[in-house]
């Protein structure tokens, strides 16, 4: 089981938006910063929002991150097939002294 | 920036394997360096991390006591020397920068360890 809970699935048509939770607690989520990673399989992960809501650099504005209290949620509008990919979140637990990843969220774009 | 691993492949249960990823294109000293892995059919999982100095590192409980993490930074690299190995450590190894929001900005393109008989 891991310290941080998201949903095994969500789904979505091409142009519409969706919704990725992250649900962890005080010794996580609460008090650190939260990374969220894309990863499509057979390549290397890429991080799409650090710091709950900012965007790397080539990140497109469709992708958003929000925090509220020990939960994060992750954004993606105009879905595109190209967006198909596993979604986790990670963030330090100060409690384990260890870094931690949500189970990961698939994306079907239906 | 740049990451490679190397030093993957099939070892026995109970076997040695040690992993190295090089980098480039960066102070490598100023970063905390991560490993992080992804068994078949499941998710990623946080393996061990550094720190720029060497004096700090972490590991997850499922691998404490088994793995050492280390790191070089006259010749830009760090390691992960794996002792003990059984069939629940195979998987792709990762080695990834954390940035300084504790986030994985770069990431290697990944080694795979196999453990079994």
């Amino acid at each position: 089981q891991s310290v941080l809970t998201q949903p095994p699935s969500v789904s979505a048509a091409p142009g519409q938006k969706v919704t990725i939770s992250c649900s962890g607690s005080s010794s996580n989520i609460g008090n650190n910063y939260v990374s969220w990673y894309q990863h499509l399989p057979g390549t290397t992960p890429k991080l799409l929002i650090y710091e709950n809501n900012k965007r790397p650099s080539g990140i497109p504005d469709r992708f958003s991150g929000s925090k509220s209290g020990t939960s994060v949620t992750l954004g993606i509008t105009g879905l595109q097939t190209g967006d198909e990919a596993d979604y986790y979140c990670g963030v330090w637990d100060n409690s384990l002294s260890a870094g931690v990843f949500g189970g990961g969220t698939k994306l079907t774009v239906l | 920036v740049q990451l490679v691993e190397s030093g993957g492949g099939l070892v026995k249960p109970g076997g040695s394997l040690r992993l190295s990823c090089a980098a480039s294109g960066f102070t490598f000293s100023y970063y905390n360096m991560n490993w992080v892995r992804q068994a078949p059919g499941k998710g990623l999982e946080w393996v061990s991390s550094i720190s720029g100095s060497g004096i700090y590192f972490y590991y997850a409980d499922s691998v404490r006591g088994r793995f050492t993490i280390s790191r070089d930074n006259a010749k830009n690299s760090f390691y992960l020397q794996m002792n003990s190995l059984r069939a629940e450590d195979t998987a792709v190894y990762y080695c990834a920068r954390e940035a300084d929001s504790e986030e994985f900005d770069y990431w290697g393109q990944g080694t795979l360890v196999t453990v079994s008989s």
